[in-house]
């Protein structure tokens, strides 16, 4: 696609429930990134993914969050038992391999709301 | 542990004026800077990206700055239109270790009254 796609847009579910937020990057990008976004502060690194594989997960903050990329393509952020501290929006990113290249792009991220 | 620090946290201008961001970095050796935007409820897009070597980089009515030096760089706004008013994040890249996961500052929110 033309750019980085996130959905839902929104989202809102209760405390202790699993949801997932799906990432679609743009067509022939290798790498996709996973961020946190709270109130007020800068994207915040969860995972990154180079091709089918996380390269990096230092960010995820507990067994809870877990994220897939089965065909390197798209990828799926997935939280279990959901908590209100976990409300926040969901950014997602991807380029070119190793994030050399001009291509970083973001998706308008998908707010997650726990009520 | 790398950091970007910006300023101000928040800054208030009129329709027409100039201002100036600051980023402040402690990631190095790094591959590349670079400034989004933000506006609300969307995703960061990209304004500027600056590798070690460059000193400037322009975009239209966006300016970036870069001292490898001192670690700095800025992000000059000319004749501020209404839609300006966004968060401006500073994005640092690492080049080293084989990771290129970005540190992200928290933003400059940015508010143009008319």
């Amino acid at each position: 696609g033309a750019g980085v796609s996130q959905t839902p847009s929104n989202k809102v579910t209760e405390k202790g429930k699993y949801v997932e937020l799906r990432c679609d990057p743009i067509s022939g990008h290798t790498a996709l990134y996973w961020y946190r976004q709270s109130l007020g502060q800068g994207p915040e690194f969860l995972i990154y993914f180079q091709g089918t594989g996380a390269a990096d997960d230092s960010g995820l903050p507990n067994d809870r969050f877990f994220a897939v990329r089965p065909e390197g393509s798209v990828s799926t952020l997935k939280i279990q038992r959901t908590e209100r501290g976990d409300s926040a929006v969901y950014l997602c990113a991807s380029s070119t391999s190793g994030d050399r290249g001009e291509g970083y792009t973001f998706g308008s991220g998908t707010r997650l709301t726990v009520v | 542990k790398n950091q970007v620090e910006q300023s101000p946290q928040s800054l208030i201008i009129l329709e027409g004026k100039n201002c100036t961001l600051q980023c402040n970095y402690t990631v190095s050796p790094f591959s590349n800077l670079r400034w989004y935007k933000q506006d609300t409820g969307r995703g960061p897009v990209s304004l500027t990206i600056m590798t070690f070597s460059e000193n400037t980089k322009s975009n239209g009515r966006y300016t970036a700055t870069l001292d490898a030096d001192t670690k700095q760089s800025s992000l000059h706004i000319t004749a501020s239109q209404l839609s300006d008013s966004a968060s401006y994040i500073c994005v640092v890249t690492p080049s080293s270790g084989g990771s290129y996961i970005p540190t992200f500052g928290r933003g400059t929110s940015l508010i143009v009254h008319p």
